[in-house]
Order: structure tokens, then C-alpha cells, then sequence
């Protein structure tokens, strides 16, 4: 089983629209999650990170952590066009502190 | 304030050549870290250095080589460069040893 799994998408909303991302990851010691999001051609941009177990919002996004479930989802509201990314799930585990380990990405579109 | 640096952003090398991929930050960041990142792979670890002076093995180190040169820069070089090699490499920094910065990449092409 890989570290980080995505919903391999791709995800396609329309503007307006929330937008649902989630990860889940293998390792119950994992202590801190990420997401970046990345244009195309672009390197990935970090938006959030959560450590604790439940909801923590900026903005637009909404970043969701349920340990309990090895579960992170990341929510964005009123999606726009300038939302069309892909979207990286990375986690940190406990026992190799600085190592992030990424899942391969989810693409969404949102179109107008 | 630049944050991460890297250089070239564009290379093409041939089978056996050899170079190297600098980075630098400007942040003041004691982690910095080397990735690839492939078509469908997503990105994956080569190698990353915790402080300066220290040098770990990641995921994919195999073919690669690493300089902490000082707390600023964090070198990768490719001795003899094979085929597989072909990617986006990416370098990034971290304050905390949890979030990572990164750097706008270089594009590698080895035929």
C-alpha cells in the first residue's frame, strides 16, 4: 500500500461549486498533513497544513483531519476557474521527522 | 527576498555526461530537500539535508549525489547521466523540518 493515496480524479466542478479533495495515508504515527496545489508546469505552492484532528479554515479552503480514520480532505469553497490544479496530499510521519511523503495528486477543473 | 533558487531551468544532457543542479534560499531555512517528479509518480524523494552539514538518502537516491555547501545552498549532481533520468527536479527548504518551500525547478532531458 502506498504512504498517501488520492482520489485519482480527474475532478471537475463548476464555478461556484465546493470542490472535495481527499487523501488517506498508511502510517498511524503520521503527525502533520499538506496540501500544495500546482499549476501546470508550476511548482507546487503550499495552502494548508493541519495537525489537529478536525477543521481548520482559510479563506476559501477548509482543511479536515480525522486521525482515527487516516483521513485529510481538503474542501474549496466557491470553486473559481483560477482553482484549476492539481492538488498534492503530502504527510509527515512521526518516525522520519522532515520527510514529507506526497501522493501523486488530484487534477481538478472548474469551469465557468 | 528570492526564497528557493534553482539553476538551469532547462538542460539536456547526453547519455554518461555529468552536472550539477544548484539550489539556494534565502529564508534562512536549515532543511533542504531534492525531488523528482515523473508523469503519474507524483513527487519522490532523492535526497535531503535536516541541517547543514548533514546529508540523508530519500526515496529514489540511486544515480545521485548531494552538497550541503553551506546553510544556503544544497547542490545535486547526476555523475553519469542515463535516459531515466528525464524529469522535473525540484528542490525545496523547510524552517521546521515540517512545511516545504519550493524552488521553481529544472526541467532535465537526458537522450
Amino acid at each position: 500500500q502506498k504512504e498517501v493515496e488520492q482520489n485519482s480524479g480527474p475532478l471537475s466542478v463548476p464555478e461556484g461549486a465546493i470542490a472535495s479533495l481527499n487523501c488517506t495515508y498508511s502510517d498511524r504515527g503520521s503527525q502533520s498533513f499538506f496540501w500544495y496545489r500546482q499549476y501546470s508546469g508550476k511548482s507546487p505552492e503550499l495552502i494548508m497544513f493541519i495537525y489537529s484532528n478536525g477543521d481548520k479554515e482559510d479563506g476559501r479552503f477548509t482543511a479536515q483531519l480525522n486521525k482515527a480514520s487516516q483521513y485529510v480532505s481538503l474542501l474549496i469553497r466557491d470553486s473559481q476557474p483560477s482553482d484549476s490544479a492539481t492538488y498534492l496530499c503530502a504527510v509527515n510521519r512521526g518516525s522520519t521527522l522532515g520527510r514529507l511523503y506526497f501522493g501523486r495528486g488530484t487534477q481538478l477543473t472548474v469551469w465557468p | 527576498n528570492a526564497g528557493v533558487t534553482q539553476t538551469p531551468k532547462f538542460q539536456v544532457l547526453k547519455t554518461g555526461q555529468s552536472m550539477t543542479l544548484q539550489c539556494a534560499q534565502d529564508m534562512n531555512h536549515n532543511s533542504m530537500y531534492w525531488y523528482r517528479q515523473d508523469p503519474g509518480m507524483g513527487l519522490r524523494l532523492i535526497y535531503y539535508s535536516a541541517s547543514e552539514g548533514t546529508t540523508d538518502k530519500g526515496e529514489v537516491p540511486n544515480g545521485y549525489n548531494v552538497s550541503r555547501l553551506n546553510k544556503r545552498e544544497f547542490s545535486l549532481r547526476l555523475e553519469s547521466a542515463a535516459p531515466s533520468q528525464t524529469s522535473v527536479y525540484f528542490c525545496a527548504s523547510s524552517p521546521t523540518l515540517y512545511e516545504q518551500y519550493f524552488g521553481p525547478g529544472t526541467r532535465l532531458t537526458v537522450t
